[in-house]
């Protein structure tokens, strides 16, 4: 079975810090990879995903994600963080060709401070 | 741009009470899905649903719930006898093929 850990629970950074959240996951196979953000109050928005091709993608907000295959590994990163980030960050995975259901990660919150 | 949406917002019910939650998933998508996300905990799959019927579940997805799609736009998740845990935000998610998975804004269910 698939299972995705995210390697903190909250993380706390002032504005302009970079930011990189950890995300591993757990499948013998071909998976897809994506990042979403869920604003306070707000519903589950896709950051960035990666199906195939170059390992490091780059998605909306200025937020990019490398894959490393041999880490089975996916980690967000943002060069330089900004209030409007804060938010709680869901890595997820889904098996290419299999399963169809997403399987999320527990979530990072993000406290940006001003 | 085509979003999922989902209806009511906010639903408010007794213990031993159906609930029905609604989900108009983008039209020309194939899949459709249910999640749901415990007040501060992860977002779990529930169901997926294709061809008229249901193609996987998770344990959570008990004899308590049905899913359906009435007509060609609205794909609904009922809860027959809703219990206390099953206050939730609950997720619809459709996509056109067993990749990306667009959710709509969710309904927050509370069971009193």
């Amino acid at each position: 079975a698939q299972s995705v850990s995210q390697h903190n629970h909250h993380v706390i950074l002032s504005e302009a810090a970079s930011l990189e959240l950890g995300c591993n996951y757990s499948y013998g196979g071909t998976v897809n990879l994506f990042w979403y953000v869920q604003y306070p109050g707000q519903h589950l928005q896709l950051l960035l995903k990666y199906f195939s091709g170059d390992p490091l993608v780059k998605g909306i907000k200025g937020f990019e994600a490398e894959f490393i295959k041999s880490k089975f590994s996916f980690n967000l990163r943002k060069p330089s963080v900004q209030w409007s980030d804060t938010a709680e960050y869901f890595c997820a995975v889904n098996a290419q060709g299999g399963g169809q259901n997403f399987v999320f990660g527990p979530g990072t919150r993000l406290s940006v401070l001003p | 741009e085509p979003e999922v949406t989902q209806t009511p917002s906010h639903q408010v019910t007794q213990m031993g009470q159906e609930v029905i939650l609604r989900c108009v998933p983008i039209s020309n998508h194939l899949y459709f899905y249910w999640y749901r996300q415990i007040l501060g905990q992860k977002v779990e799959f529930l169901v997926s649903f294709y061809n008229n019927e249901i193609s996987e579940k998770s344990e959570i997805f008990d004899d308590q719930f049905s899913v359906e799609r009435p007509d060609g736009s609205n794909f609904t998740l009922k809860i027959r006898s809703t219990k206390l845990e099953d206050s939730a935000m609950y997720f619809c998610a459709s996509s056109r093929d067993r990749n990306e998975q667009f959710f709509g804004p969710g309904t927050r269910l509370t069971v009193l």
